[in-house]
């Protein structure tokens, strides 16, 4: 089975930008949750979305969105980028409630 | 909300000792305890979860405890191994709909000199 898929691995983008980030989950997985991980903050929980639907958030700004289609494949949106939005960016996904999270290899963000 | 309290940030140990990470939560709602290992430049990987039904879970070298009265739960390593060194991650979550929200602890940086 394939595991959880981030695209790109790494991104380079200039303050004010906006970027896109792909998630694609394993297989049969229904929930999808993002995270960002810094040095200084760790891992921060920014949103999960399950069949589609925004289930959690987090608190971060309206900047960072997010989204799910019908095939689980989520993404995540960044507008207006400043430098410290610079992290790694890590997706999970989970077949139900209350199973384990596979998490992606990630996509690094550095905004310049 | 949740707030994931983790100690210590930076353990040491020699090969074979064991290690013991400790972490408290905030929410009394909170009823699933996965544990993260993530090794430099890799993804985290769950290396073992207890849920609020049970106390105390093992798996081979590895086990967690926990403590639903006081909030707080353990990450034991026995007979620790140069492989063992990597950074874990305690996290919480509540159940039903918030599963898929987990608050994770600040890390702590394990590191196992042969």
């Amino acid at each position: 089975k394939a595991g959880v898929t981030q695209t790109p691995r790494y991104l380079i983008k200039t303050r004010g930008q906006q970027v896109t980030l792909s998630c694609s989950p394993i297989s049969g997985h229904r929930s999808v949750s993002w995270y960002q991980q810094t040095p200084g903050q760790g891992l921060q929980f920014l949103f999960e979305y399950f069949s589609e639907t925004q289930r959690n958030k987090g608190n971060f700004p309206g900047r960072f969105s997010g989204r799910q289609f019908s095939n689980s494949r989520s993404e995540m949106n960044v507008s207006t980028l400043e430098l410290g939005d610079s992290a790694l960016y890590l997706c999970a996904s989970s077949a139900l409630g209350g199973t384990e999270a596979f998490f992606g290899q990630g996509t690094r963000l550095t905004v310049v | 909300g949740e707030n994931v309290e983790q100690h210590p940030s930076t353990l040491s140990v020699q090969e074979g000792d064991s290690a013991v990470i400790k972490c408290t939560y905030s929410d009394s709602a909170s009823n699933y305890f996965p544990w993260y290992k993530q090794e430099l430049g890799k993804r985290p990987q769950l290396i073992i979860d207890i849920r609020s039904n049970v106390g105390e879970k093992k798996d081979q070298r590895i086990a967690v405890t926990l403590n639903k009265t006081a909030k707080h739960f353990s990450l034991h390593i026995t007979e620790t191994q140069p492989e063992d060194s990597a950074v874990y991650f305690c996290a919480a979550s509540r159940g039903g709909t918030s599963y898929g929200k987990l608050t994770f602890g600040q890390g702590t940086i394990l590191t196992v000199h042969p």
